[in-house]
């Protein structure tokens, strides 16, 4: 089985602040990385497929590098409609999501 | 608009059965594959089941393999999960979840239902 891990669990940032959030897969996935964003009581929601394309209507301020078996998820300038958990999940294989990171407000 | 609506959740007992059901509007239900995800209250998401978009293939997480089984009807619009054998750990709100393709591949949820909550407890 593929496991995801993330980092940081926890995220204390500002509106504008550049934050970045990390996941890792235990094998090479290759770009079948997607991000999602969960706010409280609310379905996720995708961001990015493909480690770096952005879904339909999601805010440019949202980006997504990496292959393999390392990614990153990038916001520029949060806002604050940004804070909520974000969850990575790998698609090579069935799915598996990471175990999520918190963005809050610092 | 494309909605997803979960229902059948409850409190059942260790070792009872409990059928989910997700009726979808806004799409036509064939042309793509459909999943359940869960969520422990306050923890992370788990994929739990995938079914194609004809019912040729299935798949299950390791969690639930043998306990559950996953259906779907495109004629009325809707996405089964039966639970046999529950357990404790299987407490979670209940996700439906659209996949962007109709086969069981590369899955990425474009939409997602609300949730039903199911709880097991004696």
């Amino acid at each position: 089985d593929i496991q995801m891990t993330q980092s940081p669990s926890t995220l204390s940032a500002s509106v504008g602040d550049r934050v970045t959030i990390t996941c890792r897969a235990s094998q090479s996935i290759s770009s079948w990385l997607a991000w999602y964003q969960q706010k409280p009581g609310k379905a996720p929601k995708l961001l990015i497929y493909k480690a770096s394309r952005l879904e339909s209507g999601v805010p440019s301020r949202f980006s997504g590098t990496g292959s393999g078996t390392e990614f990153t998820l990038t916001i520029t300038s949060l806002q604050p409609d940004d804070f909520a958990t974000y969850y990575c999940q790998q698609y090579i294989v069935y799915s598996t999501f990471g175990p999520g990171t918190k963005v809050d407000i610092k | 608009e494309v909605q997803l609506v979960e229902s059948g959740g409850g409190l059942v007992q260790p070792g009872r059965s409990l059928r989910l059901s997700c009726v979808a509007s806004g799409f036509s239900l064939d042309e793509y594959a459909m999943h359940w995800v869960r969520q422990v209250p306050g923890k992370g998401l788990e994929w739990v089941s995938g079914i194609d978009w004809n019912s040729r293939s299935t798949g299950y997480a390791d969690s639930v393999k043998g306990r559950f089984t996953i259906s779907r009807d495109n004629a009325k619009n809707s996405l089964y999960l039966q639970m046999n054998s529950l357990r404790a750990e299987d407490t979670a709100l209940y996700y439906c979840a659209r996949s962007t393709r109709a086969q069981l591949l590369q899955i990425r949820f474009d939409y997602w239902g609300q949730g039903t909550l199911v709880t097991v407890s004696s």
